[in-house]
C-alpha cells in the first residue's frame, strides 16, 4: 500500500539556521510522483516541487533543496539559511498512476524559524 | 475560475444540523479530492472523484458524511447531524494528471 511517512511533527530552528524535513514514503509501483507542499498560516497549500520516480537528480531552488534516494525511499527537504517567513507546515506527498492518480500525503512538519 | 474555489469559507452550525461544503475545481480536472485538517494536524483524507469511476470513499470517517460530484464538476461534502469532534478545515483539491494537485482555500467549520 501506498504510504508517506514525515516522523517529525514539529521543529524550530533559530533564523538564518539549516533545515531539513524528513519524507519517507512506501509504494510498489515505479512509476510515481513525489511532491512536497507548503502550508503557511494563511491556510493554503501552495506546491513547491514534483519529482518523477525516474529523476533521481537532486534539484535546488534558491534556500530550497530537495534530495530523492529511491535506495532509502526518501524525499528529504532542506532550508538553507532559514527566515521567519518560512515559518509553515510542510507535507510530503506521493501520487501513483497506477492507483488512479491518487495523492497520498504525510501528516506535515510544522517548522518555525525564531528570529 | 482560475483556481479552486470552495464555499462558505467559514461555515458556523450548530450542532446536529447538517452542513454542506462545496468545491468547485478547476475546469478540465477529472481527479478531485476532500481532505479534513482539525487544528495542529496533518491532512486526513476522506474521498476521492476520479472521472466517471466509482469514488473511493474509504477515509470517510462514519455514515453521516457523503459527498457527491455532479457532472464531473461540482462537489458537495455533507455532513449530517454534525458533531464537536467534526470542527476542522476542510480542503478540497483537484488534478488532471498525478503531476501535481491544486488546493482550495478550505472551509473553516465550527460546530458549536
Amino acid at each position: 500500500a501506498q504510504k508517506v511517512t514525515q516522523a517529525q511533527t514539529e521543529i524550530s530552528v533559530v533564523e538564518k539556521e539549516d533545515v531539513t524535513l524528513d519524507c519517507v514514503y512506501e509504494t510498489r509501483d515505479t512509476t510515481y510522483y513525489l511532491f512536497w507542499y507548503k502550508q503557511p498560516p494563511s491556510g493554503e497549500l501552495v506546491f513547491l516541487i514534483r519529482r518523477n520516480s525516474f529523476d533521481e537528480q537532486n534539484e535546488i531552488s534558491g534556500r530550497y533543496s530537495w534530495n530523492f534516494q529511491k535506495s532509502t525511499s526518501s524525499f528529504n527537504f532542506t532550508i538553507t539559511a532559514s527566515q521567519v517567513v518560512d515559518s509553515a507546515v510542510y507535507f510530503c506527498a506521493l501520487s501513483d498512476p497506477n492507483t488512479g492518480n491518487q495523492f497520498y500525503f504525510g501528516t506535515g512538519t510544522s517548522l518555525t524559524v525564531i528570529p | 475560475g482560475a483556481g479552486v474555489s470552495q464555499s462558505p469559507s467559514n461555515k458556523v452550525t450548530e450542532k446536529g444540523k447538517d452542513v454542506e461544503l462545496r468545491c468547485d475545481p478547476i475546469s478540465g480536472h477529472t481527479a478531485l479530492y476532500w481532505y479534513r485538517q482539525s487544528l495542529g494536524q496533518g491532512l486526513e483524507f476522506l474521498i476521492y472523484f476520479q472521472g466517471n469511476s466509482a469514488p473511493d470513499k474509504s477515509g470517510l470517517p462514519s455514515d453521516r458524511f457523503s459527498a457527491e460530484r455532479t457532472g464531473g464538476s461540482v462537489s458537495t461534502l455533507t455532513i449530517q447531524r454534525t458533531q464537536q469532534e467534526d470542527s476542522a478545515v476542510y480542503l478540497c483539491a483537484s488534478s488532471r494528471t498525478p503531476r501535481e494537485a491544486f488546493f482550495g482555500q478550505g472551509t473553516r467549520l465550527t460546530v458549536v
